[in-house]
């Protein structure tokens, strides 16, 4: 099993720009999230869904959207990048038991 | 609303040298308290999950412990490769939320 996978790794981004960043788990997890880690900051809740077609706002959910078609993906998207959302990305997905795995992360640059 | 705080923000350690990391929380119905490791440029990686107070596990050099209100992180003899930032959250009954810590630095010096 890959586990958490997450694309692209790095990217740069102008003010406007629109981008989507894609996780794909294959363990079969309903759950699946989208957090924002920034220094001094602590990792915070973006979006999540618990199931295909499923999804609800975290605690910084503004300038994201989010959809979940499939079990296995859950994208997020940014309609019109801000430097505010230079960050680092990460999606985690769970299972059965309350255990959240995380993926490598996006890194993200908003010029 | 949930909240973790974590201490110390930082701690450097001699190898050999035994510590404790903490984290304090407040949450309504704790459903579970995680501790992760991450290492730079990496995501999380899943440690231990802790569910009622008096609950202790172990990996390795790692156990951690639960009461009512913290949560402690104790490493035994610590080595280089236990240098990373060790982040603690938790999870309340009824929601599908985790709520992080800021986290904790340790350096393990040879």
């Amino acid at each position: 099993n890959a586990g958490v996978t997450q694309t692209p790794k790095f990217q740069v981004l102008k003010t406007g720009q629109s981008m989507t960043l894609q996780c794909a788990q294959d363990m079969n997890h309903e759950y699946m999230s989208w957090y924002r880690q920034d220094p001094g900051m602590g990792l915070r809740l973006i979006h999540y869904s618990v199931g295909a077609g499923i999804t609800d706002q975290g605690e910084v959910p503004n300038g994201y959207n989010v959809s979940r078609s499939t079990t296995e993906d859950f994208p997020l998207r940014l309609l019109s990048a801000a430097p505010s959302q230079t960050s680092v990305y990460f999606c985690a997905s769970q299972g059965q038991s309350s255990t959240q795995y995380f993926g490598p992360g996006t890194r993200l640059l908003v010029l | 609303e949930d909240q973790v705080t974590q201490s110390p923000e930082a701690l450097r350690l001699q190898e050999g040298e035994s510590s404790s990391l903490n984290c304090s929380y407040t949450v309504s119905g704790l459903r579970g308290l995680f501790w992760y490791r991450q290492d730079p440029g990496k995501g999380p990686e899943f440690l231990f999950t802790l569910y009622s107070a008096g609950e202790e596990k172990e990996k390795e050099r790692l156990k951690a412990t639960l009461t009512k209100k913290e949560s402690f992180l104790h490493i035994t003899a610590p080595k280089p490769e236990d240098s990373a930032t060790y982040l603690c959250a938790v999870y309340r009954a009824g929601s599908y939320q985790l709520t992080f810590g800021k986290g904790t630095k340790l350096s393990v010096i040879p």
